[in-house]
């Protein structure tokens, strides 16, 4: 295990409707990262949170939105929900800094648009 | 744009055989290249990662090449095991805590 844990595990939205993730980081990690992992594909960047400040963004739009908090928890908000939102979107944890680290995966939340 | 590119989607080996996913990378800034493996419903896990300052690694059953001036990195398997059977993805990145690029990633099936 890693100790990313991500909530919920698995959710259904209706089109149009807006969904918040929330993702716990690894203790002593100060970087959250977010993925959107459509069936089949490989994972994509959406963006990057180090020490409360976004720290690169991904080709995603602006309805996908984030923060992180100053435990390093972090939520990824997603408004006016597509269908083609429907994906696993996977938070991973990391230090950045001295002594930094590699990213390490929480389980994913399995959202589906309907 | 930034873009890895990994073969084969499948792979299919017998237990005990060896088995080899490769990768090719575009941004000539990656210096950090890991792997991971993802099962059903899981994850992915780091297995194994190399740097650009080195050519190859190996832990175990697993061993990563890399040759920085063709921009191509490997996975190697050896004495492959059913509990090997998984999706592999590679990645790259500039650093280890940056945004990584994913490949489309590798369906091993080890069958006993």
């Amino acid at each position: 295990e890693t100790g990313v844990t991500q909530s919920p595990t698995h959710l259904i939205k209706t089109r149009g409707q807006q969904v918040t993730l929330r993702c716990s980081s690894q203790s002593g990690h100060n970087t959250v990262s977010w993925y959107q992992q459509a069936l089949g594909q490989g994972p994509q960047f959406i963006f990057q949170y180090y020490r409360e400040e976004e720290n690169g963004r991904g080709n995603f739009p602006p309805r996908f939105s984030g923060l992180q908090f100053p435990n390093y928890s972090s939520e990824l908000n997603v408004n006016a929900l597509e269908l083609d939102d429907s994906a696993l979107y996977l938070c991973a944890s990391s230090l950045a800094g001295h002594g930094n680290t590699e990213a390490f995966f929480g389980q994913g939340t399995r959202l589906t648009v309907v | 744009g930034e873009n890895v590119e990994q073969h084969p989607s499948t792979l299919s080996v017998q237990e005990g055989d060896s088995a080899v996913i490769k990768c090719t990378y575009s941004d000539s800034a990656s210096n950090y290249f890991p792997w991971y493996k993802q099962e059903l419903g899981k994850g992915p896990q780091l297995i194994i990662d190399i740097r650009s300052n080195v050519g190859e690694k190996k832990d175990q059953r697993i061993a990563v090449t890399l040759n920085k001036t063709a921009k191509h990195f490997s996975l190697h398997i050896t004495e492959t095991q059913p509990e090997d059977s998984a999706v592999y993805f590679c990645a790259a990145s500039r650093y280890n805590t940056d945004k990584l690029i994913f490949g489309t990633g590798t369906r091993l099936q080890v069958f006993p």
